[in-house]
């Protein structure tokens, strides 16, 4: 069974770090094409991608985000850690995790979910 | 361009059927994948790939794509279908990997 699940700080000040843990199991971040995403969605907005860590270790973000975030794994935990500097109301949101598995014949896709952390950056 | 096109908002009444959009160049090369997110919960995959549905999605879930669109059909809409629908799909032109489109509200009359 695979599940996944944030954890974090609900409350983050203005031009602090915030550093959130996707807690997983019921699967190999280990096996080829599968990678671990996290995205985010502000208060009554859409989806955002924010990055993503694959089976390589190899990372990939939202370009407009970039120089902001820095995914990272410890396969021997089953985790995956997101950091974002420099923390701001706008980026006030509810932070999923989620699977990419790659799909014989259909693509890659995101599977399972997180249920998400809700993180509020005010002063 | 990179981007996904999604209407903001559908309705449709109760028992009829309503089809969402998506539209994007990169749907040309990739499969789009269907979302549906309710209040306060996380994104379920609804559609994947040439119109697959995961074990436990209703089958008047479906799915269909032509060239730079990509289509969810719900065939007799319950009242519970009301949500939001995303897609999300790989970006043929690399710049952002991953593209999510807007989502649509839809509403159930």
């Amino acid at each position: 069974q695979v599940t996944l699940r944030e954890s974090g700080p609900a409350l983050v000040k203005p031009t602090q770090t915030l550093t959130l843990t996707c807690s997983f199991s019921g699967f190999s971040l280990n096996i080829n094409g599968v990678a671990l995403s996290w995205v985010r969605q502000p208060p009554g907005k859409a989806l955002e991608w924010l990055g993503l860590i694959d089976s390589d270790g190899d990372k990939y973000y939202n370009t407009s985000l970039k120089t902001r975030l820095t995914i990272a794994k410890d396969a021997s935990k089953n985790q995956v850690v997101l950091k974002m500097t420099n923390l701001d109301p706008v980026d006030t949101a509810t932070y999923f995790c989620a699977r990419i598995y790659p799909y014989s014949g259909s693509g890659e896709v995101y599977d399972y979910w997180g249920q998400g952390t809700a993180v509020i950056v005010s002063s | 361009s990179s981007e996904l096109t999604q209407d903001p908002a559908v309705s449709v009444a109760l028992g009829q059927t309503v089809r969402i959009t998506c539209q994007g160049d990169t749907l040309r090369s990739y499969y789009a994948s269907w979302y549906q997110q309710k209040p306060g919960q996380a994104p379920l995959l609804l559609i994947y790939g040439n119109n697959n549905r995961p074990s436990g999605i209703p089958d008047r879930f479906s799915g269909s794509n032509s060239a730079t669109t990509a289509s969810l059909t719900i065939a007799g809409a319950q009242a519970e279908d009301e949500a939001d629908y995303y897609c999300i799909c790989r970006d043929i032109s690399g710049i952002h990997f991953w593209l999510f489109g807007g989502g649509t509200k839809l509403t159930v009359l």
